[in-house]
């Protein structure tokens, strides 16, 4: 079984602060999604990361995909309110078209 | 349609009775999957078809849950027998390419 872990679990921030979130498996993965998910909606896909190594920004948000592709890290610049929700990472198992592996979760709270 | 939907949003069963989840996935998505979550947590796959052929059900807790999406578009979950464990939310989510997935609000199922 893959298993994504994600770090923190919980965070609680203010208005401005820039944090990082961390998407970590000893599983290799042909590609990995991040996802946002807001109280009683279901997950809204944020970008796919595909090649080692892939940097994609995403206005105040940079993700980046591990060189051996078994690692990921979403970066939040000057964070604000509606930022808040949980992060989850996906990643797609090498050699398979589907099935998601999701990552444990990161609640992030930005407060002003 | 303009996202996925699943009905009904809300179900209520007493324990031992079935239950059909339905989903209808992004008009001219191929792949569709089921996943179930837990609050807090990420979703956990339980299995997808491409076009109406269901390419994988490793997830599927046991042999009281089967999927089916006979015409390559809508697909219905059904719990028979349900317990109380199944109480939980349930997400599908569709497509384009196998890679990126676009989820519905999905199903809370709660069994009394």
């Amino acid at each position: 079984t893959q298993l994504l872990e994600q770090s923190p679990q919980f965070l609680s921030i203010q208005e401005g602060e820039n944090l990082t979130v961390y998407c970590n498996s000893s599983s290799v993965f042909s590609s990995l999604q991040w996802y946002r998910q807001e109280p009683g909606e279901g997950p809204v896909l944020l970008v796919t990361v595909v090649t080692g190594g892939e940097v994609k920004k995403l206005k105040r948000l940079t993700f980046q995909f591990g060189d051996a592709r078994k690692d990921s890290s979403l970066h939040i610049t000057a964070a604000q309110p509606g930022d808040t929700g949980l992060y989850l990472c996906a990643g797609a198992p090498t050699g398979t078209a589907s099935k998601l592996t999701f990552g444990t979760g990161t609640r992030l709270q930005v407060t002003l | 349609g303009a996202g996925v939907s699943q009905s009904p949003r809300y179900k209520v069963t007493k324990r031992g009775q079935d239950v059909a989840l339905r989903c209808d996935p992004i008009s001219g998505h191929v792949s569709l999957y089921w996943y179930r979550q837990a609050l807090g947590q990420g979703p956990e796959f339980l299995t997808y078809f491409n076009y109406e052929a269901q390419q994988d059900k490793s997830g599927l807790p046991n042999d009281r849950f089967s999927a089916e999406r006979p015409e390559g578009s809508i697909s219905t979950l059904t719990i028979q027998r349900t317990e109380q464990r199944d109480s939980a939310m349930y997400r599908c989510a569709s497509s384009p390419t196998g890679v990126d997935a676009f989820f519905g609000q999905g199903t809370r199922l709660t069994v009394v």
